[in-house]
């Protein structure tokens, strides 16, 4: 089922602040997690990936932590940019070959 | 440069007028998918395909249609569009391999039924 409600999470950050993204998800099978970030108009795009035999996973300036203990994951954003200004969404792979289960999202506004 | 694209990237329609959105990759991808996104609900799946000639019901079909005759072209078909298949709809793909590729996604057709 949904993981996460049916209410667009929002989150609004100072830019240079660090901000943290969260997601919850509900399958213990799942074992690969994806975060995208979709700007308005345009598709999805792929930001960073973990599998679950990870806990931590670091980007530029992103990093993925995976509780597989609580079933959570969270995204935190170094020194956020208004360029990082989007809704941002993790994906879950349930282990079933190439499908995804998708949240709803959390809005991201940068106050410059 | 590697993209999936599609087209139109707008759409107003009559109910019942059928309609065909088109999704074309050139990365040589066997799986293609299709999304719808409503408010609220996220990213909800209508059609996948694993390769040519092989497709498969995600989990909202109904009134949807799509084939897979060529690789890299992955259609989506409303032979009969009604008003709750106004959406915004989006293709993917990504090379088979289970979970070890994230989707390529397109920029998004937003589709409006009257």
């Amino acid at each position: 089922g949904e993981s996460v409600g049916l209410h667009l999470p929002t989150l609004s950050v100072q830019e240079g602040d660090n901000s943290i993204i969260n997601c919850a998800y509900s399958n213990s099978a799942s074992d690969y997690f994806i975060w995208y970030k979709q700007e308005s108009g345009k598709g999805p795009q792929f930001i960073i990936d973990i599998r679950s035999n990870m806990d931590k996973r670091q980007g530029q300036r992103v990093t993925v932590l995976l509780n597989k203990t609580v079933k959570h994951l969270s995204l935190q954003i170094a020194a956020t940019q208004p360029g990082d200004s989007a809704v941002y969404f993790c994906a879950e792979n349930r282990g079933s070959g190439n499908q995804f289960y998708f949240g709803t999202g959390t809005s991201l506004t940068v106050i410059p | 440069e590697a993209q999936v694209t599609q087209n139109p990237r707008y759409l107003i329609t009559v109910t019942g007028k059928k309609l065909t959105v088109t999704c074309s990759q050139n990365m040589n991808h066997e799986y293609m998918s299709w999304y719808r996104q409503d408010p609220g609900l996220g990213l909800r799946q209508i059609y996948y395909s694993m390769n040519v000639e092989v497709t498969d019901k995600g989990d909202v079909p109904e009134g949807y249609k799509v084939s897979r005759k060529e690789k890299r072209n992955f259609p989506l078909i409303l032979e009969s569009p009604s008003p709750n298949q106004t959406s915004l709809y989006f293709c993917a793909s990504s090379p088979l391999g289970g979970a070890n590729y994230g989707y390529t996604f397109g920029s998004g057709t937003r589709l409006t039924v009257v």
